[in-house]
């Protein structure tokens, strides 16, 4: 079965420091990947989605960044942190190819100080 | 720009009332529709999806949704809530020929024993 993986599960971060937030899943082969923000009474907000290896799709213009260097591995990251990228991210995928189901990870809270 | 709109942000209902969440949506083209939940403490995981047929769909745990075209709407409908129905609940959107999941803000259910 598909498992997929998020951490670290808690982070407090110093603004202007950097982030690297990491994601894998384990039972599939070229998923699509997602990276969302979770905000109190603001949803999902879409950051980053692939379709396959060093392919990112940027959906808002802001400070993070996305890389996919293996398969099954997505990660978040931020040269420099600022107070309002604090949040709860998730990560997500989905069967190559396909407009379907989204499987989602336990989530990163990240609070920036 | 595509959107998902959840009008109801918060609801208290007690148990064995009935439940309708509404969700609305902004596009014209062929979609696809999905409510997932997000009990305390756990994943956001599926709840029920529409992508073709008959326009009322049924997912776990008895809840219901209801696709209606003509006013772009995919509201969940559960005839008689229980106390462990207290979550929060999104309506997401993908459409044909793009990857891309737009979900709407959620809707925080409370189910008073």
């Amino acid at each position: 079965s598909q498992t997929i993986h998020q951490w670290p599960a808690t982070l407090v971060q110093p603004v202007g420091s950097p982030l690297s937030l990491e994601c894998t899943v384990e039972g599939t082969s070229n998923p699509n990947l997602y990276w969302y923000r979770q905000a109190a009474g603001r949803g999902l907000q879409l950051l980053f989605y692939s379709v396959g290896i060093g392919q990112i799709s940027s959906e808002v213009p802001q400070n993070l960044s996305a890389s996919r260097p293996q398969d099954r591995q997505f990660i978040l990251s931020s040269k420099k942190l600022l107070l309002s990228d604090s949040g709860f991210y998730l990560c997500a995928w989905v069967s190559r190819g396909r407009t379907d189901t989204q499987y989602f990870g336990p989530g990163t809270r990240l609070t920036v100080l | 720009a595509q959107s998902v709109s959840q009008h109801n942000h918060h609801v208290i209902l007690s148990e064995a009332a009935s439940l309708e969440l509404g969700c609305n949506y902004s596009y014209g083209g062929t979609v696809n529709l999905f409510w997932y939940v997000q009990y305390p403490g756990q994943h956001l995981q599926l709840l029920l999806k529409y992508f073709s047929g008959d326009p009322l769909v049924k997912g776990i745990k008895g809840f219901e949704a209801e696709f209606i075209k003509s006013k772009f709407s995919f509201n969940l409908r559960k005839p008689s809530v229980q106390w462990s129905d207290t979550a929060e609940y999104f309506c997401a959107v993908t459409t044909s020929g793009t990857y891309k999941y737009i979900f709407g803000t959620g809707t925080r259910l409370k189910v008073l024993a």
